[in-house]
């Protein structure tokens, strides 16, 4: 079974800076997608970046952008220059294969950017 | 719009009451699944369906029940709700076509059982 873990339950950045939330998870599997969700007190769920783990190159998606670090089996989101609508929590997740629907979460990060 | 919808959002009950959460997708999608958000364990599987017909256990199944005899529509189902069960729930719908498998997420439904 994969397991994913958020070791940092709680963050805080100033307007403008550059923050990084660390995920790390285990799984035996050679072929898998990451994401990382986005959820802010609205309680919705929204898809801020993916990676498939055949591609080496780390996503970017405008301020965010994720060091994907295979052998490491280590995932971590980088938003640069953050904003207050970037306050938010925020989940790692691992899906085993494109068309299986099923996504193991990790426990997630309450950010907070400071104005 | 493409969209996941779920009712109710807010629902109290009380412990043994029957309830059902609905839950449908406008973009044809084969599957579809449930989660439950509790505080420090983020979001986890009940149950998954690939397909009309088609359900599995996910990672916390028990106590609940799915059906999907359409393929927009996925209800879960507490016969027996109990507190441990207070929780926030999302449904959840990805598609095999056109190279796309994100998940795509409803509102979320919060669920209090006393």
């Amino acid at each position: 079974a994969q397991t994913v873990t958020q070791s940092q339950p709680e963050m805080s950045v100033q307007e403008a800076e550059t923050v990084t939330l660390s995920c790390t998870y285990d799984t035996s599997e050679n072929n898998y997608y990451l994401f990382w969700y986005k959820q802010p007190p609205s309680r919705q769920m929204i898809l801020v970046i993916r990676q498939e783990a055949y591609k080496q190159q780390n996503a970017t998606e405008n301020r965010f952008s994720v060091n994907f670090q295979k052998a490491a089996k280590s995932f971590s989101l980088k938003i640069s220059d953050s904003q207050l609508g970037d306050t938010a929590m925020y989940f790692c997740a691992f899906m085993k294969g494109a068309f299986f629907p099923r996504l193991t979460f990790g426990e997630g990060t309450q950010l907070t950017v400071n104005p | 719009e493409a969209q996941v919808t779920q009712n109710p959002r807010y629902l109290i009950t009380v412990t043994g009451k029957k309830l059902t959460v609905t839950c449908s997708q406008n973009m044809n999608h084969e599957y579809m699944s449930w989660y439950r958000q509790d505080p420090g364990l983020g979001l986890r599987q009940i149950y998954y369906s690939m397909n009309v017909e088609v359900t599995d256990k996910g990672d916390v199944p028990e106590g609940y029940k799915v059906s999907r005899k359409e393929k927009r529509n996925f209800p879960l189902i507490l016969e027996s709700p109990s507190p441990n069960q207070t929780s926030l729930y999302f449904c959840a719908s990805s598609g095999t076509s056109g190279g796309s498998y994100e998940q795509y997420f409803g509102p979320g439904t919060r669920l209090t059982v006393t």
